[in-house]
C-alpha cells in the first residue's frame, strides 16, 4: 500500500547542532508540505514544494530548509537547532491538483536541549 | 502519547449520542474544505471533505455542512464510539495554491 513515512520518530538535540528529518511518500504525489505543530497554535506551515527541484517557504520558515531532489522524498533541515524549534514535526503529501487532500506522516517528535 | 493542545475547547458526549464540532474560517474566498481527526500519537487523518459549490456532505457516519453566508462549517457524527475520542481539525484552501490553513482544534471525549 502507498504510504507516507517519517524518520526519526523521536530525536533529542542540542542547541546549534543540523538536524535532518526525512520524509518519504510513495503515492507518487508532486506536492509536499512541512508542518510543525505546537500547544495553542494547531500547525503551521513550514516549506512546501510542487514538484522535483521547487522549494517555497511558508509561515514560519526561518530556520530550516527543504530540498526536494525526487518525487518521493522532502527532507527538512534545521540549520542550527534552537530550543524554540522544539515541537512534533509532521510531513504531508498531495496530488498535483490545486484543490486535493492532504495525507500525513506520522509525525517526528523533536527536543532541541 | 503527545498532546496536541491541553487548551483545546473540548466536546463530552455519550457514547452512542451524535457529536457535533463546530468551525468558523475567516476568508469568504475559501472554496475547498476538509476535516481531520488526529489521534494521540499519530499524524491527522482525513475525514471528509467539501467544496464551496456544496452545501452538505455525508460519508460514513460523518457528515460536514457548510454555510458560506457566515462562514462556519461543521462536522456531524452519527452514533459515537469510543474510538470517535480524537482532535478534529477544520483545514480550508484558499486561492489556487494548494496550501491549506489548519484551525486549532476540538478535543472530542467520548464518555461510556
Amino acid at each position: 500500500d502507498a504510504e507516507i513515512t517519517q524518520s526519526p520518530r523521536h530525536k533529542i538535540t542540542e542547541t546549534g547542532r543540523q538536524v535532518t528529518l526525512a520524509c518519504h511518500q510513495t503515492w507518487n504525489h508532486n506536492n509536499m508540505f512541512w508542518y510543525r505543530q505546537d500547544l495553542g497554535h494547531g500547525l503551521r506551515l513550514i516549506h512546501y514544494s510542487y514538484g522535483v527541484q521547487d522549494t517555497n517557504k511558508g509561515e514560519v520558515s526561518d530556520g530550516y530548509s527543504v530540498s526536494r531532489s525526487n518525487t518521493e522524498d522532502l527532507p527538512l533541515t534545521l540549520e542550527s537547532a534552537a530550543s524554540s524549534q522544539t515541537s512534533v514535526y509532521f510531513c504531508a503529501s498531495s496530488e498535483s491538483s490545486h484543490k486535493e487532500t492532504q495525507y500525513f506522516g506520522p509525525g517526528t517528535r523533536l527536543l532541541v536541549l | 502519547g503527545e498532546s496536541v493542545g491541553l487548551h483545546l475547547p473540548t466536546l463530552s458526549v455519550q457514547e452512542g449520542d451524535n457529536s457535533i464540532i463546530n468551525c468558523a474560517y475567516s476568508n469568504s474566498a475559501s472554496d475547498y474544505f476538509i476535516w481531520y481527526k488526529q489521534e494521540s500519537g499519530k499524524g491527522p487523518q482525513f475525514i471528509i471533505d467539501i467544496r464551496s459549490n456544496m452545501d452538505k456532505r455525508q460519508g460514513q457516519r460523518v457528515t460536514v455542512l457548510l454555510n458560506k453566508t457566515v462562514k462556519h462549517l461543521s462536522l456531524q457524527i452519527a452514533a459515537t464510539q469510543p474510538g470517535d475520542s480524537a482532535v478534529y481539525f477544520c483545514a480550508e484552501n484558499t486561492g489556487t495554491a494548494s496550501k491549506l490553513t489548519f484551525g486549532t482544534g476540538t478535543r472530542l471525549q467520548v464518555t461510556l
